[in-house]
């Protein structure tokens, strides 16, 4: 399968700043990754749909000027939380989708907005 | 509408009962369901997928499109199958994945 890491693994901010969270693809090559977000004792929900060398899609209802998307090389895709308000406080999880159609997944980052 | 629904948000069982993690999907198309597990403090990671027809951990699921179903399935429940059990359905050609709610299994010594 494929290694998948996330930084910072936990972070705090004020209200109204920004916040930049990696996911890196370790030992494969992938052109999609998926970035989620969990809420408290709940489920995964889809953001958006990242590809390498294009534009995010985003889920109906996502912000996408809130919640920039990156991914600019086979290994990198980062989600920038702009503006950030204390309802954006989660848990955000990065996905790495392969050639088989499975995903593997970063172990998360916890964002809590103050 | 596509949906995955797991209608038990919590399974509690003795050890070495039989378990059943129960999934339904709503898909126009032709479905391809996943089970994935996140274990206490650990990252999310696949069980299985229908397609392999695969026994993990003693675990298997069976797709039955005329119930819409894709239940989990263990003859012999184990303390380290405590766990979130979410089932997830694969929606359109980018791979995307719609999950259920999740059910969190507790096996009882």
């Amino acid at each position: 399968g494929a290694v998948v890491s996330q930084h910072p693994s936990r972070v705090i901010c004020k209200s109204g700043t920004s916040v930049k969270i990696e996911c890196r693809s370790l030992d494969f090559q992938a052109t999609t990754m998926f970035w989620y977000r969990q809420f408290p004792k709940k489920s995964l929900m889809l953001m958006a749909t990242s590809n390498e060398g294009s534009k995010a899609t985003y889920e109906q209802g996502v912000e996408k000027d809130k919640f920039l998307i990156n991914h600019a090389s086979l290994t990198l895709s980062t989600l920038t939380v702009t503006s950030a308000h204390p309802e954006d406080s989660s848990f955000y999880i990065c996905s790495v989708r392969t050639s088989w159609d499975e995903q593997f997944f970063g172990p998360g980052t916890r964002l809590t907005v103050l | 509408a596509q949906r995955v629904t797991q209608p038990e948000k919590l399974l509690s069982v003795f050890k070495g009962a039989p378990v059943e993690l129960k999934c339904n999907y709503s898909y126009s198309g032709s479905p391809e369901l996943f089970w994935y597990v996140q274990y206490s403090r650990q990252r999310l990671q696949l069980l299985l997928r229908h397609i392999s027809r695969e026994s993990i951990k003693g675990f298997t699921a069976d797709l039955n499109k005329g119930e819409t179903s894709f239940h989990l399935k263990k003859p012999f429940a184990q303390e380290e199958d405590s766990a979130m059990y979410y089932c997830a359905l694969m929606r359109g050609s980018q791979g995307n994945l719609i999950f259920g709610k999740g059910t969190k299994l507790s096996v009882k010594p």
